[in-house]
């Protein structure tokens, strides 16, 4: 079985902070991809990027990052110098080569102030 | 490139009448659809898993009679939901696969049942 767990239900920052956004997965597959999405207002999935397991490299977007690290089982997301515009629902979610669908965690809802 | 489509974006029906939610991959072919379903401030469960001419796979506690998938084409899947009821409100969404781990998802119907 897969599980992906968010536990940070909501998280409120102040505009140009960083903020951090927690993932931790469960599978016993060797081969597997995880994935970030944002989801606004509006409901529309938007895609952020993915990372097979084999693949351990950080990588950085603009003002996005994240760290994948298979020792703990976790993908975080890091926002830096976050913008209201980034106020979403934002999901993780994991697909492994046995089950072959995705599995998303809770979410985690960003609210950014001004 | 890799466009879904859903139609309609958003539906009111009253109780007991039947609704069809249409998917479509607009610039590639799907090998593979999937219909989820979204409660209010919740996380996407996956309904069922569907491939071109053949029947749905659905996942548990799922009803298979009252979610009716039809994927005539690989570009086209249907949901319909029958005799829907105020318990089935919800925000549907689909996504289709070309191949390997990667889906591409539609912008949602908001299922509204008076």
């Amino acid at each position: 079985a897969q599980k992906v767990t968010q536990a940070q239900t909501e998280i409120s920052v102040v505009e140009k902070e960083d903020v951090t956004l927690d993932c931790v997965y469960e599978t016993r597959d060797t081969t597997y991809y995880l994935f970030w999405y944002k989801q606004p207002p509006s409901g529309e999935l938007v895609f952020l990027i993915r990372r097979n397991s084999f693949d351990e490299q950080n990588e950085i977007s603009g003002r996005y990052s994240w760290n994948f690290q298979k020792s703990t089982s976790s993908f975080n997301f890091t926002i830096t110098a976050s913008q209201v515009v980034d106020s979403a629902v934002y999901f993780c979610a994991l697909d492994t080569g046995t089950a072959s669908k995705l599995t998303f965690g809770t979410g985690t809802r960003l609210q950014v102030t001004l | 490139g890799a466009v879904v489509s859903q139609h309609p974006s958003r539906v009111i029906c009253k109780s007991g009448t039947s609704v069809k939610i249409e998917c479509r991959s607009l610039d590639f072919q799907a090998t593979t659809m999937f219909w989820y379903r979204q409660f209010p401030k919740q996380s996407l469960m996956l309904m069922a898993t569907s491939n071109e001419g053949s029947k749905a796979t659905y996942e548990q506690g799922v009803e298979k009679d009252k979610f009716l998938i039809n994927h005539a084409s690989l570009t086209l899947s249907t949901l319909t939901v029958t005799s829907a009821h105020p318990e089935d409100s919800s925000f549907y969404i689909c996504s289709a696969r070309v191949g390997g781990h990667e889906q591409f998802f539609g912008p949602g119907t908001r299922l509204t049942v008076l």
